[in-house]
């Protein structure tokens, strides 16, 4: 299995740009989320969704939309990127919905916002 | 706002001593969870204790979860320098209607060879 995966690894963006994030996994994981990581502050939580076609607000939601049409697949959009997005940004997944389960961590985006 | 806080935020010892590093939350917990971070990379659970233990060992981590002062402890015994890295705790508080984990900032432990 190749667990969790993100890509691009690095990307450089100029304020007021769109793109993608891709994450995908490979473990038939229900639950998946996107946290992103500044100094100082650990994680704040994103988006999470607890299945397919399943999707709700974490902490930091603004400007970042999320789907997830299969299981396998969720991807972090940013609508119009701002310097204030400038972070890394890790995907998640775990077999189950609740806090019993460990998550799966992807090696992380690293993204710069000009 | 983030749920659990860890003390100390930065920790240096040397190889072979114990190293200790403390959580703090705020509300009521289903579970908590502890993780490491090597430098660049993404976080790897170590271990979950659930709210109605006080301690779990795995190999040489030792947790401890006080419920009455919402607060969790991870030992590491006989460290060695690849335990350097940061570890995170992370909880599932029990309020909400969906499962979300949210996270401290995290205890950057570096043990010197």
């Amino acid at each position: 299995n190749a667990g969790v995966t993100q890509t691009p690894k690095f990307q450089v963006l100029k304020t007021g740009q769109s793109m993608t994030l891709q994450c995908a996994q490979d473990m038939n994981h229900e639950y998946m989320s996107w946290y992103r990581q500044d100094p100082g502050m650990g994680l704040r939580l994103i988006h999470y969704s607890v299945g397919a076609g399943i999707t709700d607000q974490g902490e930091v939601p603004n400007g970042y939309n999320v789907s997830r049409s299969t299981t396998e697949d969720f991807p972090l959009r940013l609508l119009s990127a701002a310097p204030s997005q400038t972070s890394v940004y890790f995907c998640a997944s775990s077999l189950g919905t609740s806090g019993y389960n460990e998550q799966f961590f992807g090696p992380g985006t690293r993204l710069t916002v000009l | 706002s983030q749920q659990g806080e860890e003390d100390p935020q930065a920790l240096s010892i040397q190889e072979g001593e114990n190293a200790t590093m403390n959580c703090s939350y705020k509300t009521s917990i289903n579970n908590l969870q502890w993780y490491r971070q090597n430098s660049g990379r993404g976080l790897v659970h170590l271990i979950l204790i659930r709210s109605n233990e006080r301690e779990k060992h795995s190999g040489r981590l030792r947790v401890t979860l006080d419920t009455s002062k919402k607060s969790s402890s991870l030992l590491i015994t006989a460290s060695r320098a690849a335990d350097t890295a940061s570890y995170f705790c992370a909880t599932d508080y029990s309020g909400g209607s969906n499962y979300k984990l949210t996270f401290g900032k995290g205890t950057l432990l570096t043990v010197n060879p």
